[in-house]
């Protein structure tokens, strides 16, 4: 079955830097993108961009540009964000997501990760 | 940017009733719309997607409906487990952006 299954919730302090896995199975990997979105205490959805899994090209956020990275590693089928320079408002949940394009959705989640920035 | 703007922001119900989320696109997205259900601690979860196309394994109470600019998630009797939190979003174009979220209450 399918199943993304991210790394384990974080504690960093601010101006460091996290980086957050992301493992798909079940699956043919390049066949899917993947977003990320995150997803701060008590607020709504935010998507932060989009990895292509096939070919490595990314979308960012305009809000996040220069903050974060992407990237995927496709012996291992592992898409991993990293998040720089963080700040006390980058503490959210952070959740990868399969994207299929042609439909326009998101239908496998991974379980979220909780990054934590607290000096 | 497109603006996604869900309406209301909370609604208290009881199970059997009928509830109508609403979402506003600030332009035209084509059909591109699709609608998250997520549950405290868990992640979103996909019930419709191109606006009324209901995912597999989804129960037929719920149902999407809307073009252009303006839609709509009905939930035709409210079931204890559908109190929840329900997203709309825009897939027409990047940046990909989420309505403010509709948290369906206990009345």
């Amino acid at each position: 079955q399918v199943q993304l299954v991210q790394s384990g919730a974080d504690v960093k302090k601010p101006g460091a830097s996290v980086k957050v896995s992301c493992k798909a199975s079940g699956y043919t990997f390049n066949s899917y993108n993947i977003n990320w979105v995150r997803q701060a205490p008590g607020q709504g959805l935010e998507w932060m961009g989009w990895i292509s899994t096939s070919s490595g090209d990314t979308l960012y956020a305009q809000n996040l540009q220069g903050r974060v990275s992407m990237t995927t590693d496709t012996s291992t089928n592992t898409i991993y964000m990293e998040l720089r320079s963080l700040r006390s408002d980058d503490t959210a949940v952070y959740y990868c997501a399969r994207w299929w394009h042609a439909g326009g959705y998101s239908d496998y989640w991974g379980q979220g990760t909780l990054v934590t920035v607290s000096s | 940017d497109i603006q996604m703007t869900q309406s209301p922001s909370s609604v208290s119900a009881s199970v059997g009733d009928r509830v109508t989320i609403t979402c506003r696109a600030s332009q035209g997205i084509n059909n591109y719309l699709v609608w998250y259900q997520q549950k405290p601690g868990k992640a979103p979860k996909l019930l419709i997607y191109g606006a009324s196309n209901l995912q597999s394994g989804v129960p037929s109470r719920f149902s999407g409906s809307g073009s252009a600019t303006d839609f709509t998630l009905t939930i035709s009797s409210l079931q204890p487990e559908d109190f929840a939190t329900y997203y709309c979003q825009q897939a027409n174009s990047f940046p990909l952006t989420f309505g403010g979220g509709t948290r369906v209450e206990v009345k």
